[in-house]
């Protein structure tokens, strides 16, 4: 079965800086999809990638899918407060299957 | 859309006892999926409806859950005979379905169900 591993596990930075979250897989990706959740919520979708090399990006959040390395990072410009939450990668394991397969998730904390 | 909505959104409950949760999707989604959520933890896919059809069963669903999905439109799930590693955040989500796609597509996931049984 299919593994995504998050790392880091948890992140503090300070407001204004950049950062990057990864997620890599044990196996091909077919399609990788970030979710961002608050404590105890729901899960709010942010982006998905399809291909290999694809770059999407929204306001300060930018996120890029590697094939070869079935990798994708996450990357927060000039963080600000509202960005602390937990960020999520799900992966489609394809084969015909409709369900999601998630990573533990990193915890990040933004210090005003 | 209005979103996916789900109730109750917290539920404490003694063990051996049943709970059922309602899970209504965005209109007009044909998937709808469930997923539970302990701490620490990703979701983990528990079933999913294409319409009123359940196509899928994760080896996490044992005997004591049930879930349907009446007429295509809301859904329930239903837990028998509660344990306490029951407790956990139900999620449920809802997608479009491209039709004739045999891939998934964008899931939007409801507030969640938080079960505590105690």
């Amino acid at each position: 079965s299919q593994e995504l591993e998050q790392s880091p596990q948890s992140l503090i930075v300070q407001e204004g800086k950049n950062l990057t979250i990864n997620c890599t897989s044990s196996k091909t990706l077919y399609g990788l999809y970030w979710y961002k959740q608050k404590y105890g919520e729901g899960l709010i979708f942010l982006m998905m990638l399809q291909k290999g090399g694809e770059e999407k990006s929204h306001e300060k959040i930018t996120a890029k899918l590697d094939e070869k390395k079935q990798q994708s990072s996450l990357h927060i410009t000039a963080s600000q407060p509202s960005h602390a939450g937990i960020y999520l990668c799900g992966a489609d394991p394809g084969a015909g299957s409709y369900q999601l397969t998630f990573g533990k998730g990193t915890k990040l904390s933004v210090i005003p | 859309d209005t979103g996916v909505s789900q109730d109750p959104r917290h539920k404490i409950t003694k063990r051996g006892q049943n709970v059922t949760f309602r899970c209504d999707p965005i209109s007009e989604h044909n998937r709808l999926y469930w997923y539970r959520q302990t701490l620490g933890q990703g979701p983990e896919f528990l079933t999913y409806f294409q319409n009123e059809a359940q196509l899928e069963k994760s080896r996490l669903l044992s005997d004591r859950f049930s879930a349907e999905r009446p007429k295509g439109s809301f859904s329930t799930l239903e837990i028998q005979r509660t344990e306490q590693g029951d407790s956990a955040m139900y999620l449920c989500a809802s997608s479009r379905g491209l039709a004739g796609v045999r891939r998934t597509d964008t899931q939007y996931f409801g507030p969640g169900t938080r079960l505590t049984v105690l």
